[in-house]
């Protein structure tokens, strides 16, 4: 089984939409991190956010959002008034404690087209 | 602002040659990853080093891959002989992790183009 699922592989918005792109992880952990990363057509991976397992607090920044839901294993990310230079791929990931080290899985990526 | 740096960023080389990547982490991370990231899917952990030591590397292909971190700072990744699946980008991250807080940061790539 995936440990982090982005169901969404693709989705296209028309600009100034809102746009959530989801993500469902699988952890045994009590202590672990979830991230999201934006990955634009230059092919850099760029941070957006980390959250522990322990602070379920939603988090704003800007025009991205973050959902952090423990009872459903979602980390889910909107973007509010999505604009073209949102285009890109996002990663949700996960990291675990595995033998004393952390250890990071990715999903698959959700592609994500801004229309003008 | 502290960066992971890596080189080349692009390579183009012949089947059955060898190439070598390098990384040069974040001053004071300790943990070092390079991951796979084939076209339209997400990077794939390849090796992980905690300080020289490699603490996962499951998912290398040892008969052709090889990796090292000697003094436990900068690494090199090297393929031989390249093969035409070998085509990707390849990814090298750092990562702190001081028991309260965990951080991980990637650098720009290498785009190897394997003709």
């Amino acid at each position: 089984a995936q440990k982090v699922t982005q169901a969404q592989t693709e989705i296209s918005v028309v600009e100034k939409e809102d746009v959530t792109l989801d993500c469902v992880y699988e952890t045994r952990d009590t202590t672990y991190y979830l991230f999201w990363y934006k990955q634009p057509p230059s092919g850099e991976l760029v941070f957006l956010i980390r959250r522990n397992s322990f602070d379920e607090q939603n988090e704003i920044s800007g025009r991205y959002s973050w959902n952090f839901q423990k009872s459903t294993s979602s980390f889910n990310f909107t973007i509010t008034a999505s604009q073209v230079v949102d285009s890109a791929v996002y990663f949700c990931a996960l990291s675990e404690d595995s033998g004393g080290y952390q250890k990071v899985t990715f999903g698959i990526g959700t592609k994500l087209q801004v229309i003008p | 602002e502290a960066e992971v740096a890596q080189s080349p960023r692009y390579k183009i080389t012949e089947k059955s040659q060898a190439v070598a990547f390098w990384c040069d982490p974040i001053s004071g991370h300790a943990t070092l990853y390079w991951y796979r990231q084939i076209l339209g899917q997400g990077p794939e952990l390849l090796v992980q080093f905690q300080d020289e030591s490699v603490v996962d590397d499951s998912q290398l292909p040892k008969d052709r891959f090889s990796a090292e971190r000697l003094k436990g700072v900068d690494s090199t990744l090297k393929i031989q002989p390249a093969e035409l699946g070998d085509s990707a980008m390849y990814l090298c991250a750092s990562s702190l992790w001081t028991g309260s807080s965990y951080e991980q940061y990637f650098g720009p790539g290498t785009r190897l183009t394997v003709t």
